[in-house]
């Protein structure tokens, strides 16, 4: 079945230490974003990708990193540079590329990233 | 910057009663999607209904209908015939090309 893994489903990070976050995706989807999910809050744009090799910044992008080398992965680097990291992270795709957005984002089971 | 709200953090409703939920969006432009998205305890976000903001007409999905005010830029969901099930956060979002926003959600509450 198609549908947009992510993992770890737990992840604990030290202080002063990069972490990053796994999204494959089999759906065949040209974008893919990253958001975080903070209690009683919506979710917020860290980062999105159009198409493979390039990526533009969301609303919170700073403390992360992304890169999108291939078309089914976008990995999120959370950075030292991010003071504040432990919230849930979701990745989703969708299958427009440039289009108004008239597609539904497909999401992953998300990951709880936790401060030690 | 569009903005999204959601002014019902919690909602609760008796099995098999109506309950709506209320979502009002901000933005300057005329084309652009509208989405309801439901998140159980499980916290994967799962599509419930969508909205073309061309079309007049209201969206339905067998018990989820919307209410789409495009003058008010409002988009409230009902839910009919609620179940156990239905129990959730619920999110209102809106989109247009890479703008996607989202609501604070509502948390729903099914009584039996």
């Amino acid at each position: 079945d198609g549908g947009i893994t992510q993992s770890p489903k737990y992840l604990f990070r030290k202080e002063g230490q990069n972490v990053t976050l796994s999204c494959e995706q089999n759906l065949n989807h040209d974008a893919m974003y990253w958001y975080r999910q903070d209690p009683g809050q919506g979710l917020r744009l860290i980062y999105y990708s159009q198409i493979v090799n390039d990526f533009q910044k969301g609303d919170i992008a700073e403390g992360y990193s992304v890169s999108r080398e291939k078309k089914e992965s976008f990995p999120l680097t959370v950075t030292s540079a991010q003071k504040n990291p432990t919230a849930f992270y979701l990745c989703a795709s969708s299958i427009d590329q440039g289009g108004i957005g008239n597609q539904p984002q497909h999401f992953g089971d998300g990951t709880r990233l936790s401060i030690l | 910057a569009q903005t999204v709200t959601q002014s019902q953090p919690e909602m609760s409703v008796q099995e098999a009663e109506t309950v709506t939920l209320s979502c009002t969006y901000d933005t300057s432009e005329s084309d652009y999607y509208l989405f309801w998205y439901k998140q159980p305890p499980s916290r994967q976000m799962i599509l419930v209904i969508r909205q073309e903001a061309y079309k007049q007409q209201n969206a339905t999905e067998n018990r989820f209908s919307v209410n789409f005010q495009k003058a008010a830029k409002s988009f409230s969901l009902k839910i009919s015939d609620s179940q156990l099930g239905d129990a959730a956060m619920y999110f209102c979002a809106y989109r247009r090309i890479n703008d996607m926003r989202f609501g604070a959600g509502t948390r729903l509450t099914v009584k039996p």
